[in-house]
């Protein structure tokens, strides 16, 4: 298994600031991430895909893969009360999924 | 395009019973993913099928056991149930390619809330 390291939070940030959520790995040979929304009593979402080294945008979100520093973040830009969620940051390829209990993320008016 | 579908939503059971679970991949997709997910905690995960085939498996007993249809979906049968059993049971559908275990882009379906008592 591929094991990643998230801080659980709570990050709590206000509403219109940019929401940073980090993930750190220790597998080099992970070649892609997967960043999931959850809510509270619901399902995974798939939010974010990141397969090379460098930034990757949509919409309001961008994921970050660094593989020198075996670091991967997603930034939320103008953050919503809508976002507030636990987030779950997963290796890809070959290997069982490791899911942690991700980053709690609160955005407060 | 059809999402990912379970049923039941909700299931009660008593403890020793034998309970199963279906699931409905995404139109497209080959590979389906079974994970169960404890109060507070992340989903863990309990074994994928592709091609009607066990692909991969975690660290889940004998009891739990799974098949794959020809139209890709898929039951997930826990037998003998334990009060720790109790969890929301999640499916996922992936496209997996070529027979290996393929663990990335999973689209989840919204659970099976499993109860025992």
């Amino acid at each position: 298994q591929k094991e990643v390291e998230q801080n659980s939070g709570p990050l709590s940030v206000p509403e219109g600031a940019i929401a940073s959520l980090n993930c750190t790995y220790s597998d080099r040979g992970s070649q892609s991430f997967f960043w999931y929304r959850q809510y509270s009593g619901k399902s995974p979402e798939l939010i974010m895909s990141i397969y090379s080294n460098g930034d990757k945008e949509d919409g309001r979100f961008t994921a970050q893969l660094n593989k020198a520093s075996q670091y991967v973040s997603l930034l939320i830009r103008d953050s919503q009360p809508s976002d507030s969620a636990t987030y779950l940051c997963v290796p890809g390829g070959s290997y069982i999924p490791t899911f942690g209990r991700g980053t709690s993320l609160i955005v407060h008016p | 395009e059809t999402g990912v579908t379970q049923s039941p939503t909700h299931l009660i059971k008593t403890r020793g019973q034998q309970v199963t679970l279906r699931c409905s991949s995404q139109s497209g997709h080959n590979t389906v993913s079974w994970y169960q997910q404890a109060l507070g905690q992340g989903p863990q995960f309990i074994f994928q099928y592709y091609r009607e085939e066990e692909n991969g498996r975690g660290n889940f007993p004998p009891r739990f056991s799974g098949l794959q249809f020809p139209n890709y979906s898929s039951e997930l049968n826990v037998n003998a149930l334990e009060l720790d059993d109790s969890a929301l049971y999640l499916c996922a559908s992936s496209l997996g390619t070529s027979g290996y275990p393929s663990y990335n882009e999973q689209f989840f379906g919204p659970g099976t809330r499993l109860t025992v008592l």
